[in-house]
């Protein structure tokens, strides 16, 4: 298995322009989480899905951010629009219910500037 | 989830033992011991965990005192790519319902 794949690996973008993270699972897993890591507030749960369903969006610093889990193998993290202050580093984890334990995989991040 | 107390930073020297520390002086009784490292830029990574009982795989090895309010994360030989943050997070064992939530750590430097 590939590991937990995030995409774009880098981002760029000008303060205002929409931003959309995207994350594949390791199949079979039927958990995500969208992490975010900054310096100043370490690495912060912003939402988990379980199933596909968004569980715990209470993360989610404003209505500026939103989270989709069309199916179990995809999930996108919207910006929009986008502010200097989102630049960090957002990771996408992925995990299997049930299974002992429930480690997390995290995928290599995706390093948002915002300018 | 647990509160964690982990100290921010520690040294070890190359090829020597690295123990780090954790306090959870308020887990329950249904709450497992995970430990995660994240080398610099890279996403963490799933290390050990534990209930009651010392555990130890190829990675590391994991004390946990007999009333569970305290663990130690042992590196028996570490190296220069064991630089890293390490966390320690309490939390039950298998289940959807709850998150795992990611303190400050411990920044370890092993020294050549």
């Amino acid at each position: 298995d590939a590991g937990v794949i995030q995409s774009p690996r880098h981002e760029v973008t000008e303060m205002g322009q929409e931003v959309t993270l995207r994350c594949k699972p390791i199949s079979g897993h039927n958990s995500l989480f969208w992490y975010r890591q900054t310096m100043m507030r370490g690495l912060e749960l912003l939402i988990y899905f379980n199933n596909n369903v968004p569980i715990d969006d209470s993360g989610m610093p404003e209505d500026r951010f939103s989270a989709k889990m069309p199916n179990a193998s995809f999930s996108t993290l919207k910006i929009q629009p986008s502010e200097p202050r989102d630049s960090a580093v957002y990771f996408c984890a992925s995990s299997l219910v049930g299974g002992v334990p429930e480690k997390l995989f995290f995928g290599s991040g995706t390093q948002l500037s915002v300018l | 989830d647990a509160k964690t107390t982990q100290p921010p930073s520690m040294d070890c020297a190359e090829g020597r033992a690295a123990n780090l520390p954790c306090n959870h002086s308020t887990i329950s009784g249904n709450e497992y011991v995970y430990w995660y490292r994240q080398i610099h830029s890279q996403g963490p990574q799933y290390i050990i965990h534990g209930l009651k009982n010392n555990e130890t795989n190829e990675m590391a090895s994991l004390i946990i005192t007999e009333d569970r309010k305290s663990s130690t994360l042992i590196l028996p030989h570490a190296t220069l790519r064991d630089t890293a943050v390490y966390y320690c997070i309490v939390r039950p064992g298998n289940t959807g319902g709850f998150k795992t939530i990611f303190g400050a750590g411990t920044r370890l430097f092993v020294k050549a």
